[in-house]
């Protein structure tokens, strides 16, 4: 069972430089996350989405874009990256919603931004 | 403001033995509450769910309890392994539809031989 999968594990970017992390769900949830890990912080929500076609700010969505085209798939895009976007990034899906719903995990997607 | 804080921050003990660690929180309105174990390098699993109603509720040798009076919870450990060794995440949810989870900063066990 592949269940959430993140694409890739590891990045270093310069900045300035773009990229797209891909997060891809095979257990036909309708919510999906992209959370950001640091040191000594808890997990903080960037964007989420409701359902194909639909996305929504978290907590700090400032630097990222999402989309959501296929209901399997949640693409989490840095237009511009700075090293305070250094961090791992972790994608989740939940069948019913965060508030009422268990959070299935990616393996997470460790980026550096020189 | 809603914040869930975790203690201790790291843990050490010996294989075999018992460990609890806590979680206290202030969101409001209440939903429910869920541990997370995160091993190295891996993603969050979720261990247990408890709600309001609920005292206690285990899940193997693992055993959670909320207080939602005093708003605590704590995860019990029973006869450690080695394999317990990762950080334990405490979040609680609150009522109202899309509010962001609130998530504690962990607790980082490590159980040695």
């Amino acid at each position: 069972n592949a269940g959430v999968t993140q694409t890739p594990k590891f990045r270093v970017l310069k900045t300035g430089q773009s990229m797209t992390l891909l997060c891809a769900q095979d257990m036909n949830h309708e919510y999906m996350y992209w959370y950001r890990q640091d040191p000594g912080m808890g997990l903080r929500l960037i964007h989420y989405s409701v359902g194909e076609g639909t996305t929504a700010k978290g907590e700090v969505p400032d630097g990222y874009n999402v989309s959501r085209l296929k209901k399997q798939n949640f693409l989490l895009g840095l237009e511009s990256a700075a090293p305070s976007q250094t961090s791992v990034y972790f994608c989740a899906s939940s069948p019913t919603g965060q508030n009422t719903g268990e959070l299935f995990f990616g393996e997470g997607s460790r980026l550096t931004v020189l | 403001k809603n914040q869930v804080e975790q203690s201790p921050q790291s843990l050490i003990i010996l294989e075999g033995k018992n460990c609890t660690l806590q979680c206290n929180y202030t969101v409001s309105p209440f939903s429910n509450l869920r541990w997370y174990k995160q091993d190295t390098g891996r993603g969050p699993v979720s261990l247990t769910i408890m709600t309001f109603s609920e005292n206690t509720k285990s899940n193997g040798r693992y055993t959670a309890t909320l207080d939602a009076d005093t708003k605590q919870s704590s995860l019990h450990i029973t006869a450690s392994q080695l394999s317990d060794s990762a950080s334990y995440i405490c979040v609680v949810s609150a009522e109202k539809g899309n509010t962001p989870l609130v998530f504690g900063k962990g607790t980082r066990l490590s159980v040695i031989a």
